[in-house]
């Protein structure tokens, strides 16, 4: 089975601090993804990479970056942590678009606090 | 943009009841669609999906999805749920033949079976 491993279950940051979350995958997909899940707006897409060192942006890109520099490990960065980017932060993976490769494989979520 | 509406924010059922949950998506071009479930404290998890075909699908724990093109639906039902189901489900659509590479998630059910 596919594995989807994010670093950090819970972290408390202070506002503009600068905050990485990691995300490995260890069945050599293609796509890798993060999403962020509020309760009531179920998820929204931040980025998404489908190749080493390329990206797209999602919906709410906004005060987030991201870094795939290999193909197992997809970063997303918080340049300047606030308040309302406390939120529980979804990875996840997919082999390609392809129907049949098309089904996204989740990480256990990290739970970040700003405050 | 494309946009996943599921109607009904928090159902409550007794064991045994009949469910449906509904989604609607607005893209009318050719799509993947998915429901995704998250049970208490742990990872999303692929519940059943459409790629072409029967537009029944049936998934994991008895539960299926009917795909109903001319209604942009894809709802969720189960005959009989059962206290273990207690949820929160999601639906999601992949457009197929655009430029949109990920999946885009509705608000999310969540469903509480009283024993």
């Amino acid at each position: 089975d596919v594995k989807v491993t994010q670093s950090s279950r819970y972290l408390v940051k202070r506002t503009g601090e600068k905050v990485f979350l990691e995300c490995v995958q260890d069945m050599d997909h293609e796509n890798m993804f993060w999403y962020r899940q509020d309760p009531g707006l179920g998820l929204r897409l931040i980025y998404f990479s489908y190749d080493v060192k390329m990206k797209e942006k999602g919906d709410i890109p906004e005060g987030y970056s991201v870094s795939r520099e290999k193909k197992e490990r997809f970063s997303l960065i918080l340049e300047s942590a606030s308040t309302n980017q406390t939120s529980m932060y979804l990875c996840a993976s997919r082999q390609g678009l392809v129907s049949g490769a098309n089904v996204l494989t989740f990480g256990a979520g990290s739970r970040l606090t700003v405050l | 943009a494309q946009s996943v509406s599921q109607h009904n924010h928090h159902v409550i059922l007794s064991e045994a009841a009949s469910l449906e949950l509904g989604c609607n998506y607005s893209y009318g071009g050719t799509v993947n669609l998915f429901w995704y479930v998250q049970y208490p404290g742990q990872h999303l998890q692929l519940l059943l999906k459409y790629f072409s075909g029967d537009p029944l699908v049936k998934g994991i724990k008895g539960f299926e999805a009917e795909f109903i093109k001319s209604k942009f639906s894809f709802n969720l039902r189960k005959p009989s749920v059962q206290w273990s189901d207690t949820a929160e489900y999601f639906c999601a659509v992949n457009p197929m033949d655009t430029g949109r590479r990920a999946l885009t998630f509705g608000s999310g059910t969540r469903l509480q079976v009283q024993p």
